[in-house]
């Protein structure tokens, strides 16, 4: 049982590049979501998804896109990162709207 | 206003010291409270959620909700240095129709032997 399964773990970008940042879960959840941490500022939530065929807003949404490919997947994809962008991406899921949040193992981004 | 304040730290306590940390949120009508912990360069991990006002207790560790007050706490008794780590206050906000999980900043626990 893998639970919410992140790639890649690193990865260094040039400004201006564009990657996707792939999540996983095998728990059969139906909420995903994408947070970044900065050191300081908590969790942020980017962009939720509470069920397979919707994506919502979160906090910091700017400069990200997010898709949700199916009840397991949900991708988060940088069009033309930027310096501000260098962070920590954690992905999550959770069963419903009574249940605590399960983690991936995060993304360690830089982007220069 | 954010809608999960926490203290960021640090806080230091003695070793078999009891440790507490504070959170407070905006939206009245929250449903669902999680206290994480999360150690340096790790995912966050769930230590206790609680759902209604009153005290839970899961070992050495207590959470305490006072939805009047807008406030949940953990209570961490008998400290460890292998408590000390970042811990996450989380809520379910109404805004989003429950479905956001939202935190606060994370307050840092130090445990001195």
């Amino acid at each position: 049982n893998a639970g919410v399964t992140q790639t890649p773990k690193f990865q260094v970008l040039k400004t201006g590049q564009s990657m996707t940042l792939q999540c996983a879960q095998d728990m059969n959840h139906n909420s995903m979501y994408w947070y970044r941490q900065d050191p300081g500022m908590g969790l942020r939530l980017i962009y939720y998804s509470a069920s397979e065929g919707t994506t919502d807003k979160g906090e910091v949404p700017n400069g990200y896109n997010v898709s949700r490919l199916n009840k397991r997947e949900f991708s988060l994809r940088l069009e033309s990162a930027a310096p501000s962008q260098t962070s920590v991406y954690f992905c999550a899921s959770r069963e419903d709207r009574d249940r605590d949040a399960f983690f991936g193992q995060g993304t360690r981004l830089t982007v220069v | 206003q954010k809608e999960v304040e926490q203290n960021s730290g640090p806080l230091s306590v003695p070793e078999g010291a009891i440790a507490s940390l504070n959170c407070t949120y905006s939206d009245r009508v929250s449903q669902s409270f999680f206290w994480y912990r999360q150690y340096s360069g790790k995912s966050p991990e769930l230590i206790m959620s609680i759902y209604s006002n009153g005290d839970k207790e899961d070992g050495r560790f207590t959470a305490q909700l006072n939805k009047a007050s807008q406030y949940v706490s953990l209570l961490i008794r008998d400290s460890q240095p292998s408590d000390s780590a970042t811990y996450l206050c989380a809520v379910t906000p109404w805004s989003g129709g429950y479905q956001k999980v939202t935190f606060g900043i994370g307050t840092k626990l130090q445990v001195i032997p």
